[in-house]
């Protein structure tokens, strides 16, 4: 079975551009969440996507926004870039019910801005 | 206040020692899961081992388990035989029932395998 993949998997971009960055679940799995990681700030997460409907967010600005298609493959955007958005970007996936709580995670997007 | 606290920065140990991996966490919530991810430096979360707040058996899964002391809010990874390989940064992390499947990570633990 294909794990999570994440793409593009490095990206270059300047101030004030916007960046899309996409994941595609693992086969089955319905729920995407997506987490930002920085040496400062560690991992923290920003939101969860589940059949197509943001379902939780976390303490980011609005320039941070997601969505999910109906095939469950996600895709997060960040507008007005700054400096701070610097960081590896990882996507997770989840197979919701029938008790299964692991979240699978992807191979990440390093996205620098300059 | 932290929810996830990982005390030791960075760890040592020889090849097939066993080493634990500190967790403490901070939770109100009745019902809860706790992970243990490892993250070499290619970058990947590589998912380990699970704990719920209702299982009354540690978990185990091969080389690692949980040793879980639910009134101390502990969730320590125990890493038996270390192999090389394993060195990589470790993260403890918490699910909160009431908040979804958001999980809150602590800070982390390089641990160093040599041989």
């Amino acid at each position: 079975k294909a794990g999570v993949t994440q793409t593009p998997r490095y990206l270059i971009k300047t101030r004030g551009q916007q960046v899309t960055l996409s994941c595609s679940p693992i086969s089955g799995h319905r729920s995407v969440s997506w987490y930002q990681q920085t040496p400062g700030q560690g991992l923290q997460f920003l939101f969860e996507y589940f059949s197509e409907t943001q379902r939780n967010k976390g303490n980011f600005p609005g320039r941070f926004s997601g969505r999910q298609f109906s095939n469950s493959r996600s895709e997060m955007n960040v507008s007005t870039l700054e400096l701070g958005d610097s960081a590896l970007y990882l996507c997770a996936s989840s197979l919701e019910g029938a008790g299964s709580y692991e979240q699978y995670f992807g191979p990440g997007t390093r996205l620098t801005v300059t | 206040a932290q929810k996830i606290t990982q005390t030791q920065p960075g760890m040592f140990v020889q090849e097939k020692e066993a080493v634990t991996l500190d967790c403490t966490y901070d939770t109100s919530d009745p019902s809860y899961g706790l992970f243990w991810y490892k993250q070499p430096s290619s970058g990947e979360m590589i998912f380990l081992i699970y704990q719920g707040s209702y299982d009354q058996q540690n978990a185990t899964e091969g080389r690692y388990s949980l040793n879980f002391q639910k009134a101390r809010k502990s969730a320590n990874l125990v890493i038996s035989a270390s192999q090389l390989g394993d060195s990589a940064m470790y993260f403890c992390a918490m699910r909160e029932n009431q908040a979804g499947t958001a999980l809150i990570f602590g800070k982390g633990t390089t641990l160093s395998v040599s041989s």
